[in-house]
């Protein structure tokens, strides 16, 4: 039962340069999202997908691009890293209603030099 | 728009002591409320969550949260805590939706 799977766990970029962080989940949820978390602000939401081919901005999307072919996979994708994207990255996923537990991967510690 | 604000962002307390993390929530529509622990490089997890009914709710590791709907609190508690309750908590909350809005976090340091 592997749950919602990161990868990679760590990366350092140079300024600039773009990457993918992968994430998958094997639990059929239709809700999945990606969130920073930064010292003293808790995780902010950065885009959100509510099933196959609908996704939407949250709280902080700038800089940051993401797509839903699947129900299982929702990369996101560093544009052009900036050094204010260093941060801890989640990917999270959950059933399509409110009150339901959402379900975090194991983070990704992006590093932007 | 919902906010979630935990006042404390860093909780020193000894093992075996009570604790206490507490959290306000704003919000104009019916809200859920949850507590995530996240343990030093994991994820989060669900320690407990309030829908509706008892305002009482216990979640996993003896930790327990009382709804207190006219102080829009929903503070998280345990009577004695262990080494291993060291980690960083969340409270978070959803309205109809499955979007989650977070807190800033409390780290809670359990010493000897």
């Amino acid at each position: 039962n592997a749950g919602v799977t990161q990868t990679p766990k760590f990366q350092v970029l140079k300024t600039g340069q773009s990457m993918t962080l992968q994430c998958a989940q094997d639990m059929n949820h239709e809700y999945m999202s990606w969130y920073r978390q930064d010292p003293g602000m808790g995780l902010r939401l950065i885009h959100y997908s509510v099933g196959a081919g609908i996704t939407d901005q949250g709280e902080v999307p700038n800089g940051y691009n993401v797509s839903r072919s699947t129900t299982e996979d929702f990369p996101l994708r560093l544009l052009s890293a900036a050094p204010s994207q260093t941060s801890v990255y989640f990917c999270a996923s959950s059933y399509l209603s409110a009150g339901t537990e959402a379900f975090f991967g194991q983070g990704t510690r992006l590093t932007v030099v | 728009a919902q906010s979630v604000t935990q006042l404390d962002s860093q909780v020193p307390v000894f093992e075996e002591a009570p604790v206490e993390l507490r959290c306000n929530y704003s919000s104009s529509v019916s809200v859920y409320l949850f507590w995530y622990v996240q343990y030093p490089n994991q994820g989060l997890q669900l320690l407990l969550k309030y829908l509706s009914g008892s305002t009482l709710v216990k979640g996993i590791n003896g930790f327990e949260a009382e709804f207190n709907k006219s102080q829009t609190s929903f503070h998280l508690r345990k009577p004695s805590v262990h080494i291993s309750d060291t980690a960083e908590y969340f409270c978070a909350s959803t309205g109809t939706a499955s979007k989650l809005t977070f807190g800033t976090g409390t780290r809670l340091q359990v010493t000897l």
